[in-house]
């Protein structure tokens, strides 16, 4: 099973920060914190992933709480591209075996409008 | 670099019929997955390879068989298809397991079983 919650679905308005929130009150300290998401028909998409600290790409940030209980992936101007069904997952760091690979859970299907 | 493909993308199957999906990448990656989505559903793993000659079962393995002969193909075989086996059937890749390499993932087969 998944160990994250999200909302189910979130609308944007197009040139906004879109904010998507993520539960995973139960993580541990030796996993991450990725978002990947997938575009209506296509294969999912690498967004970026953190421990701890804040994280920034050319794509998103993403905001880590201190107790590391949930997360927040923001998209700083959404576009009508960035329509498309966000995941959060929960990593372990320690790969070989099954322990790195990745879990889906139903993510948020984020609509951004014009 | 055309990065991960797959080879048929669409396909129908009576039950009882076999098939092999085929995945490949032209990025040098160790690490290899097979998932399937079913409607309004995340991602399952199904199998991955974390390298030439290897395999393993992932999260709902049943009624598949895979092979990695070659660090470049990954190949999933339905050997009876199964109505219940009807799904987007998605193929990834990584550079390693660890948690600085993102999964890369092809476009997808849609497979009906009738």
């Amino acid at each position: 099973d998944a160990k994250t919650t999200q909302p189910p679905s979130m609308d944007c308005a197009e040139g906004r920060a879109a904010n998507l929130p993520c539960n995973h009150s139960t993580i541990s300290g030796n996993e991450y914190v990725y978002w990947y998401r997938q575009i209506h028909s296509q294969g999912p998409q690498y967004i970026i992933h953190g421990l701890k600290n804040n994280e920034t790409n050319e794509m998103a940030s993403l905001i880590i709480t201190e107790d590391r209980k949930s997360s927040t992936l923001i998209l700083p101007h959404a576009t009508l591209r960035d329509t498309a069904v966000y995941y959060c997952i929960v990593r372990s760091m320690n790969y070989g075996g099954s322990q790195g690979n990745l879990i889906f859970g139903k993510g948020t299907k984020l609509s951004v409008k014009p | 670099n055309a990065g991960v493909t797959q080879t048929p993308k669409f396909r129908v199957l009576k039950t009882g019929q076999s098939m092999t999906l085929l995945c490949a990448q032209d990025m040098n990656h160790e690490y290899m997955y097979w998932y399937r989505q079913d409607p309004g559903m995340g991602l399952r793993l199904i199998h991955y390879s974390v390298g030439e000659g290897t395999t393993a079962k992932g999260e709902v393995p049943d009624g598949y068989n895979v092979s990695r002969l070659k660090k470049q193909n990954f190949l999933l075989g339905l050997e009876s298809a199964a109505p219940s086996q009807t799904s987007v059937y998605f193929c990834a890749s990584s550079y390693n397991g660890d948690q600085y390499n993102e999964q890369f993932f092809g476009p997808g087969t849609r497979l009906t079983v009738l």
